[in-house]
């Protein structure tokens, strides 16, 4: 079965640093989104991305943050200076299309990045 | 601000119990549901999606909508250990791109 696939699954970081996360979502969706969740908090949505560009974000998703599609498969996320309170599990996901079953969220096993 | 609402729980049934699960969204031109089950440590799992008023079955999970209450639940027929989890009702929010997910039901099935 297709799956959305992520790299790395674990990130370890310092203050400051850049970080790029990347994401191979399923071949034949449309919508990419950047998810995150923080230990024990609820999945805050980033960004979503659609027709090579960047179709809404949240407040979250400031400057220091970015998102590119490169090339057909890969969907990446940029985090420019990281902050300690970046930590948090980074989940990519994607959908088919609009409308009924299109839907349908898939997520990637995730990111786990540390912020030190 | 468009809201989804969950009971954090937990939620503890024995084994072979129905489990009911409950999500109250304030977005009425939200038009489609879904339900994740979340493992700690591993990704949302998507089980369950509804965009009709009425049930839908799938397996020993039963998702119920009703529009004009703004509810959607979920119902897990003989629970299992296994099922034990956090569940997330996520809700597209109308005239936007964005899934909107509730705080999540912990859910535990006592053997």
């Amino acid at each position: 079965e297709p799956e959305v696939t992520q790299t790395p699954s674990h990130q370890v970081t310092q203050m400051g640093q850049e970080v790029i996360l990347r994401c191979v979502p399923i071949s034949n969706h449309l919508y990419f989104y950047w998810y995150r969740q923080i230990l024990g908090q609820k999945v805050e949505f980033l960004v979503s991305f659609y027709n090579n560009e960047i179709s809404e974000k949240s407040e979250i998703f400031d400057d220091q943050f970015s998102v590119e599609r490169p090339d057909g498969s890969n969907f990446t996320l940029k985090i420019r200076s990281t902050k300690l309170e970046d930590s948090a599990m980074y989940f990519c996901a994607s959908r088919e299309g609009q409308g009924g079953a299109n839907e349908k969220l898939f997520f990637g096993s995730g990111t786990q990045l540390s912020v030190l | 601000q468009k809201e989804v609402e969950q009971n954090s729980g937990p939620l503890s049934v024995p084994e072979g119990a129905i489990a009911s699960l409950n999500c109250t969204y304030s977005d009425r031109g939200s038009q489609s549901f879904f339900w994740y089950r979340q493992y700690s440590g591993k990704s949302p799992e998507l089980i369950m999606f509804i965009y009709s008023n009425g049930d839908k079955e799938d397996g020993r999970f039963t998702a119920q909508l009703n529009k004009a209450s703004q509810y959607v639940s979920l119902l897990i027929r003989d629970s299992q250990p296994s099922d034990s989890a956090t569940y997330l009702c996520a809700v597209p929010s109308s005239g936007t791109y964005k899934y909107i997910f509730g705080t999540g039901t912990r859910l535990k099935v006592l053997a």
